[in-house]
């Protein structure tokens, strides 16, 4: 099956530096990417859709110049988040869609833990 | 907006008991859904899904699911629990909104099987 990679795993950074965080489809290509929050004992959050060769769209209430999305090609889009503060300590998950049995699913990442200090 | 709702937020079950979750979407149009489980400290794992046809789905470690259109529901079911199953549940859909195919996720809920 189609497998989504991300990195890092887990990153622990301090107040005010910025994070990148990876994610790839390994074998196959997305013209989309989806990245999301989950706080501890919370529902994933969708953020914002990456997509490849022009802007992300933002979900409501996310802050785009915090939150830097790149889709660089179509198998890598970055999220990085600027000036990290101890609010932003959560699991960041990636995914991408790919067909299987003739409809769309999403294959999801393992996800990276930040923790800003 | 696509929404997703789960009722219950947290379930106790001994072992053995029957399981159903569940789910309950708003969407106008085509959806895929999904049920997802998430065990302590681990990533989401696929447990099912329904894209199309049957709608009484049967997933991994006997889950199954049914689609049922009219009351726009996604059911998660066990017939018997084990341990192995504590986890959260999460259910979800798939579905096109503003051009793109967007993913929304329930609240989740915790099981807590009680050997």
């Amino acid at each position: 099956g189609a497998v989504v990679s991300q990195h890092p795993s887990r990153v622990i950074c301090k107040s005010g530096t910025s994070v990148k965080i990876e994610c790839r489809s390994l074998d196959f290509q997305a013209t989309t990417m989806f990245w999301y929050r989950q706080f501890p004992k919370q529902s994933l959050m969708l953020m914002a859709t990456s997509n490849e060769g022009s802007k992300a769209t933002y979900e409501q209430g996310v802050e785009k110049d915090k939150f830097l999305i790149n889709h660089a090609s179509l198998t890598l889009s970055t999220l990085t988040v600027t000036s990290a503060h101890p609010e932003d300590s959560s699991f960041y998950i990636c995914s991408a869609p790919g067909r299987t049995s003739g409809a769309i699913e999403q294959f999801f990442g393992p996800g990276t833990r930040l923790t800003v200090l | 907006a696509q929404s997703v709702s789960q009722h219950n937020h947290h379930v106790i079950l001994s072992e053995a008991a029957s399981l159903e979750l569940g789910c309950n979407y708003s969407y106008g149009g085509t959806v895929n859904l999904f049920w997802y489980v998430q065990y302590p400290g681990q990533h989401l794992q696929l447990l099912l899904k329904y894209f199309s046809g049957d709608p009484l789905v049967k997933g991994i470690k006997g889950f199954e699911a049914e689609f049922i259109k009219s009351k726009f529901s996604f059911n998660l079911r066990k017939p018997s629990v084990q341990w192995s199953d504590t986890a959260e549940y999460f259910c979800a859909v798939n579905a096109r909104s503003g051009g793109y195919q967007k993913v929304t996720f329930g609240t989740g809920t915790k099981l807590q099987v009680i050997p």
